[in-house]
């Protein structure tokens, strides 16, 4: 079975653009997740997907929103980038059973995001 | 909110050796805690994971161990070899959400 999928998995942008990550999830996964992973802050929560639906969401700007299809792909975007951006990006996904059980997330290998 | 704590943050071996590291959790609602190994250039991979009815799992080389009392969770790994160097996370959930520690970065020298 294919594991999690990311694209791109690098982009250089400019202050003030916006970007697009696209995640597809290990087939029969219904859940995905996004994380954001820095040197200074690790890995932080941004927000959860699950039917196309949002579930849960992390402490994050407005800049950073998502989406989810229906064929479970998701996308989350970033508008207005800031330097402080600059991030590996990391989609995870889970069978998404919903409920208060803890889920095994599966990762992808990161869209690696650079803003100048 | 959840908050995790990871000890040691860099942590160097001989190969052969056992290597153990700590996280402490603060929510006592987590009942899922799931140990990532990361290396350069790559997403997380799950190892192993460990549920709040189980004290403790092991697999191969590789144990977790579970205090739901005190609120703390361990990673052991046997016999270490140069390839379990890498960056090593550990995180607790309640739900879909997962908190993370701050990582420890293993060297294991041959």
């Amino acid at each position: 079975k294919a594991g999690v999928t990311q694209t791109p998995r690098y982009l250089i942008k400019t202050r003030g653009q916006q970007v697009t990550l696209s995640c597809s999830p290990i087939s029969g996964h219904r859940s995905v997740s996004w994380y954001q992973q820095t040197p200074g802050q690790g890995l932080q929560f941004l927000f959860e997907y699950f039917s196309e639906t949002q579930r849960n969401k992390g402490n994050f700007p407005g800049r950073f929103s998502g989406r989810q299809f229906s064929n479970s792909r998701s996308e989350m975007n970033v508008s207005t980038l800031e330097l402080g951006d600059s991030a590996l990006y990391l989609c995870a996904s889970s069978l998404g059973l919903g409920g208060s059980e803890g889920e095994t997330q599966y990762f992808g290998p990161g869209t690696r995001l650079l803003v100048l | 909110g959840e908050n995790v704590e990871q000890h040691p943050s860099t942590l160097s071996v001989q190969e052969g050796d056992s290597a153990v590291i700590k996280c402490t959790y603060s929510d006592s609602a987590s009942n899922y805690f799931p140990w990532y190994k990361q290396e350069l250039g790559k997403g997380p991979q799950l190892i192993i994971d460990i549920r709040s009815n189980v004290g403790e799992k092991k697999d191969q080389r590789i144990a977790v161990t579970l205090n739901k009392t005190a609120k703390h969770f361990s990673l052991h790994i046997t016999e270490t070899q140069p390839e379990d160097s890498a960056v090593y996370f550990c995180a607790a959930t309640s739900g879909s959400r997962l908190t993370f520690g701050e990582g420890t970065q293993l060297t294991v020298n041959p």
